[in-house]
């Protein structure tokens, strides 16, 4: 299939294993984060977002956590399955536009 | 619901030909946006429309790239003439309303190359 990214930094788990994917942002005015999972051949997918008002979310699975001193935003996966196996990207929302970052490339093996 | 739809998932086309392509937002979905993504790099906004406006054409190349949305719903993006450069995947998203919090969904997306 089609590879999203050749040469992007990689995190490989164990499958059960909990991942956490760490992404650094650049605007400290941005109020508004997500994080979205691109498998191969396919659009972005949202997993979870985050308003700058907290520091942590959780979802099925998922927590997003947020340093607003330091700018750093984390995404943790628990439990992880190979059908979390994808790019992730997160990205910030400035009016109305998403900049994304750097996406880190998820592999799980077993 | 169906999800965002594009047309065609891929194209291949000679230096300085046209190429267009297609976008049907999710049924309701008042803002469309147009990403380019190149390869191992996050998608790059180039245009949204609100409606039938585009209100955010800032990143689009104008001399090249021309964008439409004539009855609010669908879109396409064109390239004219096409350069090697353009190659990469371009994505098409909607969200229902358009404050910050509004959920942006993907399509598939549409992969050019150009030779």
């Amino acid at each position: 299939g089609e590879s999203v990214g050749l040469h992007l930094p990689t995190l490989s788990v164990q499958e059960g294993d909990n991942s956490i994917i760490n992404c650094a942002y650049s605007n400290s005015a941005s109020d508004y984060f997500i994080w979205y999972k691109q498998e191969s051949g396919k659009g972005p997918q949202f997993i979870i977002d985050i308003r700058s008002n907290m520091d942590k979310r959780q979802g099925q699975r998922v927590t997003v956590l947020l340093n607003k001193t330091v700018k750093h935003l984390s995404l943790q996966i628990a439990a992880t399955q190979p059908g979390d196996s994808a790019v992730y990207f997160c990205a910030e929302n400035i009016r109305h536009k998403l900049i994304f970052g750097t996406g880190t490339r998820l592999q799980v093996f077993p | 619901e169906a999800g965002v739809v594009q047309s065609p998932r891929y194209k291949i086309i000679e230096k300085k030909q046209p190429v267009a392509f297609w976008c049907n937002p999710i049924s309701g979905h008042n803002t469309l946006y147009w990403y380019l993504q190149n390869l191992g790099q996050g998608p790059e906004l180039l245009i949204r429309y609100e409606n039938e406006e585009a209100v955010d054409d800032s990143q689009l190349p104008k001399d090249r790239f021309s964008a439409e949305r004539l009855k609010g719903v669908d879109s396409t993006l064109k390239i004219q003439p096409a350069e090697l450069g353009d190659s990469a995947v371009y994505l098409c998203a909607s969200s229902f309303g358009t404050t910050v919090t509004d959920t942006q969904y993907f399509g598939p997306g549409t992969r050019l190359t150009v030779l």
